[in-house]
C-alpha cells in the first residue's frame, strides 16, 4: 500500500535558523498536507498542496510539491520557539476516503 | 468555532473495563475519523463513517467499535480494555471525500490501560 516516509525524523536547531524537511512516497500523490501538532494538542493544519510544482507558503512556511508527485518539502525560515513540535505531512490514499500520514518529524528548537 | 472537540481529554481504565469516547463536529462534516497516535507509529486508523449511519474499519479496528447515530457525532468504544490500548486518541472530520477537503483534529484523549 501507500506509505509516506518523513526525514529527518528529530531534528534539534538554534532559534532564527532555517529548516528543511522532506516527506517522499513511492506512489504518486495528487494531494499533499502539512500539519503541526503542539504538545498536548491534535495536528493543525499548515499547507495544502494541490498541484505537482506548486510552491505556497504560510507566513514563515513555504511547501513545494515535487514535481514527480512523489514527494513534498516544507521549509521553515527564521525559526522561533513557537516552532517546536511534530510536523506531519499527509495525503489522500487514492482511491479510499482514508488519508495516509508520515510518521512525523520533531523539531526542538534552542534558543 | 468549537470545530471538533473530544471527550474526555483523559482517562485512566483498568483492564477489562469498557469505555465510550466521544468526538462531536459542528462543521457539518460528512467523514468522521478516528485515529490512535503512539510514539514512532505516527497515526494510524482505527475506523472511519463516511456519513451518519455508516461505519468502515481502518488499519486497526481490533478490539474497537464505532458508531455514527448522528452526523455531528462519532463515538469510538473499547468493550474490555487492554493495556496494548494505552495511546493518545483523535478524532478528525472533513466536509468531502475530494483532495480539496483536508481533515481537521480535535486534541485528543488521552487514555492509560493498567
Amino acid at each position: 500500500g501507500q506509505q509516506l516516509n518523513q526525514s529527518p525524523q528529530s531534528m534539534f536547531i538554534q532559534e532564527g535558523e532555517d529548516v528543511s524537511m522532506n516527506c517522499t512516497s513511492s506512489s504518486i500523490f495528487n494531494t499533499w498536507l502539512w500539519y503541526k501538532q503542539d504538545p498536548g494538542e491534535g495536528p493543525v493544519l499548515l499547507i495544502a498542496l494541490y498541484k505537482a510544482g506548486e510552491l505556497t507558503s504560510n507566513g514563515r512556511l513555504t511547501a513545494q510539491f515535487g514535481i514527480t508527485r512523489k514527494d513534498s518539502f516544507l521549509n521553515i525560515s527564521a525559526s522561533i520557539p513557537s516552532d517546536v513540535g511534530i510536523y506531519f505531512c499527509a495525503g489522500p490514499n487514492s482511491g479510499t476516503y482514508k488519508y495516509i500520514f508520515g510518521t512525523g518529524t520533531r523539531l526542538k528548537v534552542l534558543a | 468555532n468549537a470545530g471538533v472537540t473530544q471527550t474526555p481529554k483523559f482517562r485512566v481504565l483498568k483492564t477489562g473495563q469498557s469505555m465510550t469516547l466521544l468526538c462531536a463536529q459542528d462543521m457539518n462534516h460528512e467523514y468522521m475519523y478516528w485515529y490512535r497516535q503512539d510514539p514512532g507509529m505516527g497515526l494510524r486508523l482505527i475506523h472511519y463513517s463516511v456519513g451518519e449511519g455508516t461505519t468502515a474499519k481502518g488499519e486497526v479496528p481490533d478490539g474497537y467499535n464505532v458508531s455514527r447515530l448522528k452526523k455531528q457525532n462519532f463515538l469510538l468504544g473499547l468493550e474490555s480494555a487492554a493495556p496494548s490500548q494505552t495511546s493518545v486518541y483523535f478524532c478528525a472530520s472533513r466536509r468531502t471525500a475530494q483532495g480539496n477537503s483536508p481533515l481537521h483534529f480535535g486534541n485528543g484523549t488521552r487514555l492509560t490501560v493498567t
